[in-house]
């Protein structure tokens, strides 16, 4: 089954509304890192987690190793947050460093 | 921000033939990584390095090579392409905490 799984799969966003994207995992994650890829492709680093919260204007992402999961929540949805998010999963082992585990993607649309 | 830039951007390959994807970084990483994107798949890691002369298998390392010659530079060869190696290929370098990535390599097997 998936490691790292990302709901939902697709998001229709109103410009100016919050919402939530969420990751779970079944692999011992230590830490998580969340990437915007942008309509051209481009994979742009969001946050940078290990377990804890992290904000950054608009977005804010939470990082639970405990219960094995991630959320990244996006506030007042701008029509440039539109694209894919990826969360990635790392699960530190000895000599392991920086592997990414990655889940399917959230296709995020903001509408007018 | 770190920086990682991958050549070619675009590539066109016969089926049979030999094809080289190059990545170089310039922030000292001594980790870098190949991925491969496909729809509905994410990012998968095919092969990986943690130095210099350094390379390992990721999780879908068949009908893929690798090779680091120097801290800077780390390639991903296919030395008998076929369609189903057909996707966007991703270089990345990270230093034991964040992993950033190039802007990736359309190849295209006919």
């Amino acid at each position: 089954g998936d490691k790292v799984k990302q709901s939902p799969s697709a998001l229709s966003l109103q410009e100016g509304t919050n919402s939530a994207l969420r990751c779970n995992f079944s692999i011992a994650a230590t830490t998580v890192q969340w990437f915007l890829q942008n309509p051209r492709g481009s994979l742009i680093n969001l946050f940078y987690l290990v377990p804890g919260t992290k904000e950054n204007g608009r977005l804010k992402s939470t990082f639970n190793s405990k219960e094995s999961y991630s959320t990244l929540h996006i506030r007042d949805a701008q029509l440039e947050d539109s694209g894919t998010y990826f969360c990635a999963a790392e699960a530190r082992l000895s000599g392991s460093f920086n592997k990414l585990t990655f889940g399917a993607g959230t296709r995020l649309a903001v509408c007018p | 921000e770190a920086a990682v830039t991958q050549s070619p951007r675009n590539k066109v390959a016969v089926t049979g033939g030999k094809v080289t994807l190059s990545c170089n970084q310039t922030n000292n990483h001594n980790n870098m990584y190949w991925y491969r994107q496909d729809t509905g798949h994410g990012l998968r890691l095919i092969h990986y390095s943690y130095g210099a002369g350094s390379t390992e298998k990721g999780d879908i390392p068949d009908g893929y090579k690798a090779s680091r010659p120097s801290q800077e530079n780390f390639s991903l060869i296919l030395e008998l392409a076929t369609p189903s190696q057909t996707s966007v290929y991703f270089c990345a370098s990270g230093d034991n905490t964040e992993v950033f990535f190039g802007k990736g390599t359309r190849l295209t097997v006919v």
